[in-house]
């Protein structure tokens, strides 16, 4: 079975700019959560889909926002970026997301903001 | 505020060692635990996880001990290899995975 992937791997913008993640969960998986990993905070929750819905948020601001499409297929936005926002953007699936499932990561995709 | 609290920061064992890795949460409705390793550039990736109904979990060389009165689990590395060498985090679920913030665990040679 395939795993999680994740496009782009690497991705270097300017602040102010907007830019868009995307997330292939393992097939079969309607669960899709969104994680921020910098070496400062860690890994933080960002927000989580089940089938095309937002089911939970984290703590962080409006600029970060995300959808799920009817094929589980998930893609998370940045607008306005800041140099603050540079960060491994981990996506995690799992069949049905929180409840002891396993949640499996993807390789993340690195955005550099300058 | 960090919902879970890590122990080490990191960690230096020798081949053929034990390593152990400590987590203490807060929130009683946490209700699973798993932890995850780190290789550089990659994801992360399940390693084990248990459930607070139980107090001890093992796969393989990698134990989980939970004491749910004291709130705080722990990984242990039995027979440590060069190649264990990574980043592990230690996690409770809630409505999402609360991260502690990673031990950076260096097995020598």
């Amino acid at each position: 079975k395939a795993g999680v992937t994740q496009t782009p791997r690497y991705l270097i913008k300017t602040r102010g700019q907007q830019v868009t993640l995307s997330c292939s969960p393992i097939s079969g998986h309607r669960s899709v959560s969104w994680y921020q990993q910098t070496p400062g905070q860690g890994l933080q929750f960002l927000f989580e889909y089940f089938s095309e819905t937002q089911r939970n948020k984290g703590n962080f601001p409006g600029r970060f926002s995300g959808r799920q499409f009817s094929n589980s297929r998930s893609e998370m936005n940045v607008s306005t970026l800041e140099l603050g926002d540079s960060a491994l953007y981990l996506c995690a699936s799992s069949l049905t997301g929180t409840g002891g499932y396993e949640q499996y990561f993807g390789p993340g995709t690195r955005l550099t903001v300058t | 505020q960090q919902q879970v609290k890590q122990s080490p920061q990191s960690l230096i064992v020798q081949k053929g060692g034990i390593s152990i890795i400590n987590c203490a949460y807060e929130n009683t409705a946490f209700d699973y635990f798993p932890w995850y390793q780190q290789f550089p550039g990659k994801g992360p990736a399940l390693l084990i996880a248990i459930r607070p109904d139980v107090s001890e979990k093992k796969e393989g060389r990698f134990t989980i001990s939970f004491n749910k009165s004291a709130k705080q689990f722990s990984l242990h590395i039995m027979d440590s290899q060069p190649g264990d060498s990574a980043t592990y985090f230690c996690a409770a679920e809630g409505y999402a995975l609360n991260f502690g913030k990673g031990t950076s665990l260096l097995v020598t040679p």
